[in-house]
């Protein structure tokens, strides 16, 4: 069975431009959780999606965004990127929403600098 | 609001001894809390996981201890082995605390 894939693993880019990130969850699962890791904050929770619906959302700004297609396949898009922004951004999917029950499954993450 | 954390963000012990990381959270409706392993280079895995309904749950090599009273949970690990080397976090639904370096000694 397929583990979590996120695309791509590492980027760079310029402030003030965009960015978009993709997670494809385990098959089955559909619900899509997204977060920042940074060396100081450890992980901290952006939000969640569940059947193309968003569930929970963390304390982020509106630049960050994101969405969950019909085959649980999610994106998600930083707009007008800050130097701050440079972190692992971390998807993980798993068979329940809100993080109850069930153990969350993470990919491997998407390292984005911005420069 | 809402916090998961942990008391410690590095802890160094000897290759063979116990290791004992320890967490604390704020929500006392939280049911479900879980322990994650993050290696270098890696997304956190899961180690294990308890139910508030339960004090104290074992796996292999570890065991975890929920406190509803003080609302802290801990993560035992025996005889730490280099291969344990990682941060470890605590997880309540959603929310993650901050994480702790286990560094082996040999």
């Amino acid at each position: 069975k397929a583990g979590v894939t996120q695309t791509p693993r590492y980027l760079i880019k310029t402030r003030g431009q965009q960015v978009t990130l993709s997670c494809s969850p385990i098959s089955g699962h559909r619900s899509v959780s997204w977060y920042q890791q940074t060396p100081g904050q450890g992980l901290q929770f952006l939000f969640e999606y569940f059947s193309e619906t968003q569930r929970n959302k963390g304390n982020f700004p509106g630049r960050f965004s994101g969405r969950q297609f019909s085959n649980s396949r999610s994106e998600m898009n930083v707009s007008t990127l800050e130097l701050g922004d440079s972190a692992l951004y971390l998807c993980a999917s798993s068979l329940t929403t809100g993080g109850t029950n069930t153990e969350a499954f993470f990919g491997q993450g998407t390292r984005l600098t911005v420069v | 609001g809402e916090s998961v954390g942990l008391h410690l963000p590095t802890l160094s012990v000897q290759e063979g001894d116990n290791s004992i990381i320890n967490c604390a959270y704020s929500n006392s409706a939280s049911d479900y809390f879980i322990w994650y392993k993050q290696e270098s280079g890696k997304g956190p895995q899961f180690i294990i996981d308890i139910r508030s309904n339960m004090d104290k749950r074992q796996g292999q090599r570890v065991t975890v201890l929920l406190n509803k009273t003080v609302k802290h949970l801990s993560l035992q690990i025996a005889a730490t082995q280099p291969g344990d080397s990682a941060v470890y976090f605590c997880a309540d639904g959603l929310t993650f605390g901050k994480g702790t370096h286990l560094i082996i000694q040999p």
